[in-house]
């Protein structure tokens, strides 16, 4: 498996309070992704970037930005988290933007 | 953007029994990638098809690519209880951005 890993892999947390999620790799890649997994709607892109500090919007933006400042870091925040929020987040990483590689996931619940 | 249907959803088999998952689009594909996910993992790169009446073969499964390059087929001849899971398509941009299908879940009963 390729070196990516997601911290924390389980959180909690109340409606209203901020939620920062990292995605680490190891394989220097230039693209990063990240996605949310609900049932019944496979995989949907919240925001990618293509490089350090370059992101760009997915279908699913919305209540969700990212930042990256360094190459191996993709860091997604919630900036005041709803219920509508809980899901499994899952990041990905790209060398040339063709298969994707993806993280073990992290399990968030908002109440 | 383009979008990837996928049917169908779910799909429950007899182990020893055949399977196959479709992917379709409106529009002409570039390429197209399957992914499968077992259950409580994340989605794993099975392989990626480019040419037009491209078929491709893993052990048991069998990918095509149709002449149109508007859909695509997984078959999983003879399955496994290993084969459980959720098998994805998706489409690769050029921006490098993937869309995914919804996917179709299999369980296999042994």
């Amino acid at each position: 498996d390729a070196g990516i890993t997601q911290s924390p892999r389980h959180k909690v947390t109340e409606t209203g309070t901020p939620v920062t999620l990292r995605c680490h790799q190891t394989e220097n890649h230039r693209y990063m992704y990240w996605y949310r997994q609900d049932p019944g709607h496979g995989l949907r892109l919240i925001h990618y970037s293509y490089g350090v500090k370059d992101t760009d919007k997915g279908e699913v933006s919305d209540g969700y930005s990212v930042s990256r400042s360094k190459t191996e870091d993709f860091l997604l925040t919630l900036e005041s988290a709803t219920s509508s929020q809980t899901s499994v987040y899952f990041c990905a990483i790209t060398d040339e933007g063709d298969t994707q590689y993806f993280g073990p996931g992290t399990r968030l619940t908002v109440l | 953007g383009q979008q990837v249907m996928q049917i169908p959803q779910y799909q429950h088999v007899q182990e020893g029994e055949d399977f196959t998952t479709y992917c379709n689009s409106s529009t002409t594909l570039s390429n197209i990638q399957w992914y499968k996910q077992r259950p409580g993992g994340h989605p794993v790169f099975l392989i990626q098809l480019v040419k037009s009446g491209e078929v491709k073969k893993q052990k048991r499964l069998t990918f095509q690519f149709g002449e149109a390059k508007k859909n695509s087929s997984l078959h999983i001849t003879a399955t496994q209880t290993t084969d459980v899971g959720t098998y994805f398509c998706a489409h690769n941009t050029n921006a490098g951005k993937s869309t995914f299908g919804d996917g179709t879940t299999l369980t296999v009963k042994p």
